[in-house]
């Protein structure tokens, strides 16, 4: 099914370790975005890119990362895992430029645990 | 100043009868849209509906509406005839600007339950 695709759906880290969390759309979509989800507060933009080689600081981009490593593909890096960052995280994509009823399209989401 | 603004936690509604859940928003821009995602306890983002500022008509999809009321910076999700499957999260979300995919704000959520 056309849409996107975050992998893995379930991490669980010990505090100090990194990893890299993948994002892949399929709908030729020029902007992608990685989100985190929070209780009670909603989803907070980390990072954006624009476009195929782009990238941009979100509202919360401390102690991350992204690499856009082609126009399907958006990823995010925790170099060294904290407890505040267990979360679930949301990557997302749009079509840029289109204006009007273009939201996101999201993917299924990443649960992940900092221990 | 938030951008979104959810003040209902949680509701609950009996089954088949019509539910708004509130939004307002804060904006200087003009140009600006207005979404609904819906997230059931699978978690995924599912989208509903769409009003961008410059619609006269509120924006219907099935039995969801938009009710906007642009001078007070409100737009409701109004659900009518509420099912089991409509308990979920529900965020309201803005995007500043025609072209502004950056500018994408989601409201703190509310979550609903239906009762049968």
């Amino acid at each position: 099914n056309a849409g996107v695709t975050q992998t893995p759906k379930f991490q669980v880290l010990k505090t100090g370790q990194s990893m890299t969390l993948q994002c892949a759309q399929d709908m030729n979509h020029n902007s992608m975005y990685w989100y985190r989800q929070d209780p009670g507060m909603g989803l907070r933009l980390i990072y954006y890119s624009a476009s195929e080689g782009t990238t941009d600081k979100g509202e919360v981009p401390n102690g991350y990362n992204v690499s856009r490593l082609n126009k399907r593909e958006f990823s995010l890096r925790l170099e060294s895992a904290a407890p505040s960052q267990t979360s679930v995280y949301f990557c997302a994509s749009a079509p840029q430029g289109a204006g009007g009823n273009y939201g996101y399209t999201f993917g299924s989401g990443t649960r992940l645990t900092v221990v | 100043a938030q951008k979104i603004t959810q003040t209902q936690p949680g509701m609950f509604v009996q089954e088949k009868e019509a539910v708004t859940l509130d939004c307002t928003y804060d904006t200087s821009d003009q140009s600006y849209g207005l979404f609904w995602y819906k997230q059931p306890s699978s978690g995924e983002m599912i989208f509903l509906i769409y009003q961008g500022s410059y619609d006269e008509q509120n924006a219907t999809e099935g039995r969801y509406s938009l009710n906007f009321q642009k001078a007070r910076k409100s737009a409701n999700l109004v659900i009518s005839a509420s099912q089991l499957g409509d308990s979920a999260m529900y965020f309201c979300a803005m995007r500043e600007g025609r072209y502004n995919f950056n500018k994408f704000y989601f409201g703190s959520g509310t979550k609903l339950n239906v009762k049968p």
